[in-house]
């Protein structure tokens, strides 16, 4: 089973302010993403890199940054916070050949 | 465009029941089909997941259900349990990628 800690799990921000939402994992894993979940709803890929210095947008627009500059770190940042952005924000990562992905306990996001 | 469906939204069931959850996809190129379980104030994490060459997988309580040729899969969780109350969401893969169903909010009485 993967460790994959996310920071902070909650987080309430002024319009207009940077966040960067931590992620990181302990298992070595190549492949991470980043979801965009409304409570109880589904999942919407936003982000996914494949390893260093790789990253990709995912199926769901989002204004969001990410970067990839080392295996177990994938920050996801928003440069300037709107109240659009209030969501909860999941990482997930897995390894290369692997059908898993493992989750984060995710970071509760509320943007006034 | 919605790739996987899933239903029903909710679903309320008996201590002791079979809860059922359905999914179909349009995509053939999907090649792995895995269930999530989501509790509240977690992330999700993996339950149980078929390839799309066996029609049926069974771990403990819980079973998925596949047919391919009608491009549907199901969950059925035999001898639902209080304890089982969460969101499953199914899914399905496409290279490195999983595309999500909406979620069944699953509540089991005592």
């Amino acid at each position: 089973e993967a460790d994959i800690y996310q920071t902070p799990r909650y987080l309430v921000i002024g319009t207009g302010k940077k966040i960067t939402l931590e992620c990181s994992q302990t298992m070595g894993h190549d492949k991470m993403y980043w979801y965009q979940q409304d409570p109880g709803m589904e999942l919407h890929l936003i982000h996914y890199s494949y390893g260093v210095n790789s990253t990709e947008k995912g199926d769901l627009s989002s204004e969001s940054t990410v970067s990839r500059i080392r295996t177990e770190h994938f920050p996801l940042t928003l440069e300037s916070a709107r109240p659009s952005h209030t969501s909860q924000y999941l990482c997930a990562s897995s390894e290369n050949q692997g059908e898993t992905q493992y989750f984060g306990p995710g970071t509760r996001l509320l943007v006034l | 465009q919605q790739q996987v469906k899933q239903s029903p939204q909710s679903l309320i069931v008996q201590k002791g029941g079979i809860s059922i959850i359905n999914c179909a996809y349009e995509n053939t190129a999907f090649d792995y089909f895995p269930w999530y379980q989501q509790f509240p104030g977690k992330g999700p994490a993996l339950l149980i997941a078929i390839r799309p060459d066996v029609s049926e997988k069974k771990e403990g309580r819980f079973t998925i259900s596949f047919n391919k040729s009608a491009k549907q899969f199901s969950l059925h969780i035999m001898d639902s349990q209080p304890g089982d109350s969460a969101t499953y969401f199914c899914a399905a893969r496409r290279g490195s990628r999983l595309t999500f169903g909406e979620g069944t909010q699953l509540t089991v009485n005592p």
